[in-house]
């Protein structure tokens, strides 16, 4: 089935260490997104690849990184994670077309910062 | 601003009755509208959407939603809830990115 997967699902990492979160799609979509969940909020919007293009949102913190390498993966890097940065981080897909803007979102990594 | 709202937070139904979830939103052009729904510890999964044509949709897990526009709600329905759909739920309307409502929870009572 094709699917959006995230690595690890359960991340523990010390305060000020740097960590990378993983996520892959085998749906082909052009467009991948990170959001950052915290405990019975919404999901925000960190930032976005549109193909090779990287769109940071205006208030997502310099501590947050991305990588994109091919279509399939992209990466989620935190340079120096505070314990405001505990969160489920979660990496969603979409096909963007003039019919077509719905997310696809994988199962989310759980962070934890000691 | 674009904006949603999700005037419940917290709903508890008993299995068997019906669920109306309601959904407000902001936005000036036509609306994209999503409903999500996300399990304890799991990523959000595609309910059903709204671009256009028929007001109602159909969606998975024998959920609809209706889109009124003079109303600019979206609301969720299931004419029978299961112990399964005890959920957060989350209403969204795309404009440059989706922006999404705060969420309900709902709990189901056997």
């Amino acid at each position: 089935d094709a699917m959006v997967i995230q690595n690890p699902r359960y991340q523990v990492t010390q305060f000020g260490k740097p960590v990378t979160l993983s996520c892959s799609q085998t749906l082909n979509h052009n467009v991948m997104y990170w959001y950052q969940q915290k405990s019975s909020q919404a999901p925000k919007l960190l930032f976005h690849y549109y193909d090779k293009d990287f769109n940071n949102e205006a208030d997502t913190p310099d501590n947050f990184q991305s990588r994109r390498p091919n279509t399939s993966f992209c990466f989620l890097d935190i340079r120096s994670p505070g314990l405001g940065d505990a969160a489920m981080y979660l990496c969603a897909t979409s096909r963007e077309t003039h019919t077509s803007y719905e997310q696809y979102f994988g199962p989310g990594t759980r962070l934890t910062v000691t | 601003a674009q904006s949603v709202t999700q005037p419940d937070i917290h709903i508890t139904v008993s299995e068997g009755a019906s669920l109306e979830l309601r959904c407000n939103y902001s936005y000036g052009a036509t609306p994209y509208l999503f409903w999500y729904v996300q399990s304890p510890g799991q990523g959000l999964q595609l309910l059903l959407k709204y671009f256009s044509g028929d007001t109602l949709v159909q969606g998975i897990k024998g959920f609809e939603a209706e889109f009124k526009r003079s109303q600019s709600s979206f609301n969720l329905r299931k004419p029978s809830v299961h112990w399964s759909d005890a959920a957060e739920y989350f209403c969204a309307v795309r404009t440059r990115k989706l922006i999404f409502g705060t969420g309900t929870r709902l709990q189901v009572f056997p």
